[in-house]
């Protein structure tokens, strides 16, 4: 079974600066691939950044963008020149790559915090 | 967001009383899933979708059930709620985005109480 580890439950970082959650997964899966998601106090879950674990290049979408260790089993999301808005919760998620039908395993977030 | 709805949004009801949730999709998504999101758990599947009438449990199924009968909504029922099934409740699709990506998107969620 895939496993999902997220070893920082809460983060406070300055305004503009960078920030990296952290995001580790175990997994015997020839092919997978990881996700980001954002949950803001509202509550819905924001789709932020994806990568396919065959992609040789580290995904970006904007400010964020995934740095993605393979031989580590690391896939940390960075936020670079952070926002107020960025504050919320972050969740790091699996999936076996069967493109299309992806169960999703989810690690238990990051209570990111902007501080102005 | 995918053209995701779910109903109702927030409920409260009773221990012991049956209890159905809606997920409905306006694109034609074939694979659809019911995950449920507690404190210190993240988010758990509870079944899954793989088209009409197909179905299968996932991490957590017992004392949930699921239905599709049409392509755009997949129902989640929960047979005789108990206060352990207090949580909330997220329909998601998948499909596929741009060359080898997968899509994963999320309804606005459902606040179930159980009293």
């Amino acid at each position: 079974a895939q496993k999902i580890t997220q070893t920082q439950p809460g983060m406070f970082v300055q305004e503009k600066e960078a920030v990296t959650l952290d995001c580790t997964y175990d997994t015997s899966d020839p092919s997978y691939g990881l996700f980001w998601y954002k949950q803001p106090s509202s509550g819905e879950m924001i789709f932020l950044i994806y990568q396919g674990s065959y992609d040789q290049q580290n995904a970006t979408e904007g400010r964020y963008s995934l740095n993605f260790q393979k031989a580590r089993k690391s896939a940390n999301l960075v936020i670079s020149a952070s926002q107020l808005g960025d504050s919320a919760m972050y969740f790091c998620a699996h999936s076996r790559a069967n493109f299309g039908n992806e169960k999703l395993t989810f690690g238990t977030g990051t209570r990111l915090t902007i501080i102005p | 967001d995918a053209g995701i709805t779910q109903s109702p949004r927030h409920k409260v009801t009773e221990t012991g009383t049956p209890v159905t949730l809606r997920c409905h999709q306006t694109e034609n998504h074939r694979y659809m899933y019911w995950y449920r999101q507690d404190p210190g758990h993240g988010l758990r599947l509870i079944h899954y979708s793989y088209g009409v009438k197909d179905t299968d449990k996932g991490e957590v199924s017992d004392g949930y059930s699921v239905s599709r009968s049409k392509t755009e909504d997949f129902l989640l029922t929960l047979e005789s709620a108990t206060s352990s099934q207090t949580s909330v409740y997220f329909c998601a699709i998948t499909r596929r985005g741009e060359g080898q990506n997968t899509e994963a998107f999320f309804g606005q969620g459902t606040r179930l109480t159980v009293v």
